[in-house]
C-alpha cells in the first residue's frame, strides 16, 4: 500500500524550531518530487515547499524561506522539513505529499494523514 | 499566497450539476497544468483531477476538469450527498517558483 506518515509535530514556542519528518512506503520514493503543504486552523490549503528526487532543486513559499529547509534521505524513504524561527502564523496541520514538482503530470498523488504544529508562548 | 480565485460556496440538490471556477493569470493557469483537489471534513486532501481534465484511478466520472486560457473550472455532475467537502484548484506559478492553491470552495449539499 502506498502510504505517507508525518511525525514530528508538537507545541513549539515563537522563534522556536521542529523537524518533522515524513515516512513513505509502498513506492520507489527515489523516483519522486516530494512536497510539503500546509493548513492554518480554519484556512485553505498552502504550499509550504517541494525537492527533486535527488535533492538539487528546492523551492519555496516566500513566507517561509530562510526559516524552513526541506530535505530528504532516499536511502531511508524519508522526508523532512526542518522549521527555524518559528512563528505563530506558521501553526498549521504539515501534510507531506508525493509528487509536485513544476510541469508535474500527475500533480500531488498521494498526502499523508498530516502533522500538527503549534506555535504558542 | 492565494493568487487562484474561486467562490468561496457553491450548493445544490441530489443529482444536481454543480460548476466551480478558478481564476488565475498568465504565469499560473495560463502556463501550466491545473489540479483539483477535494477535501471531506476533517481528512487530508486528495487528486481529483490532474494535468487539467484527467481523473486518478477510482475517481468516478461524475467529476471533470476543463481549463481555458487563464481559468479552470470543476464541474460535479449527479451531485451526492458524499461530494460535501472542500475544493481546491491548484497550479504551478512560473513567477513565484511554486505551486499556488484557490482559495477553496466548500460544496455543500441540500
Amino acid at each position: 500500500e502506498v502510504q505517507l506518515v508525518e511525525s514530528g509535530g508538537g507545541l513549539v514556542q515563537p522563534g522556536g524550531s521542529l523537524r518533522l519528518s515524513c515516512a513513505a512506503s509502498g513506492f520507489t520514493f527515489s523516483s519522486y518530487w516530494m512536497s510539503w503543504v500546509r493548513q492554518a486552523p480554519g484556512k485553505g490549503l498552502e504550499w509550504v515547499a517541494n525537492i527533486k528526487q535527488d535533492g538539487s532543486e528546492k523551492y519555496y513559499v516566500d513566507s517561509v524561506k530562510g526559516r524552513f529547509t526541506i530535505s530528504r534521505d532516499n536511502a531511508k524513504n524519508s522526508l523532512y522539513l526542518q522549521m527555524n524561527s518559528l512563528r505563530a502564523e506558521d501553526t498549521a496541520v504539515y501534510y507531506c505529499a508525493r509528487g509536485g514538482a513544476a510541469r508535474d503530470y500527475y500533480g500531488m498523488d498521494v498526502w499523508g494523514q498530516g502533522t500538527t504544529v503549534t506555535v504558542s508562548s | 499566497q492565494s493568487v487562484l480565485t474561486q467562490p468561496p460556496s457553491a450548493s445544490g440538490t441530489p443529482g444536481q450539476r454543480v460548476t466551480i471556477s478558478c481564476s488565475g493569470s498568465s504565469s499560473n493557469i495560463g502556463s501550466n497544468y491545473v489540479y483539483w483537489y477535494q477535501q471531506l471534513p476533517g481528512t487530508a486532501p486528495k487528486l481529483l483531477i490532474y494535468r487539467n481534465n484527467q481523473r486518478p484511478s477510482g475517481v468516478p466520472d461524475r467529476f471533470s476538469g476543463s481549463k481555458s486560457g487563464t481559468s479552470a473550472s470543476l464541474a460535479i455532475s449527479g451531485l451526492r450527498s458524499e461530494d460535501e467537502a472542500d475544493y481546491y484548484c491548484a497550479a504551478w506559478d512560473d513567477s513565484l517558483s511554486g505551486h499556488v492553491f484557490g482559495t477553496g470552495t466548500k460544496v455543500t449539499v441540500l
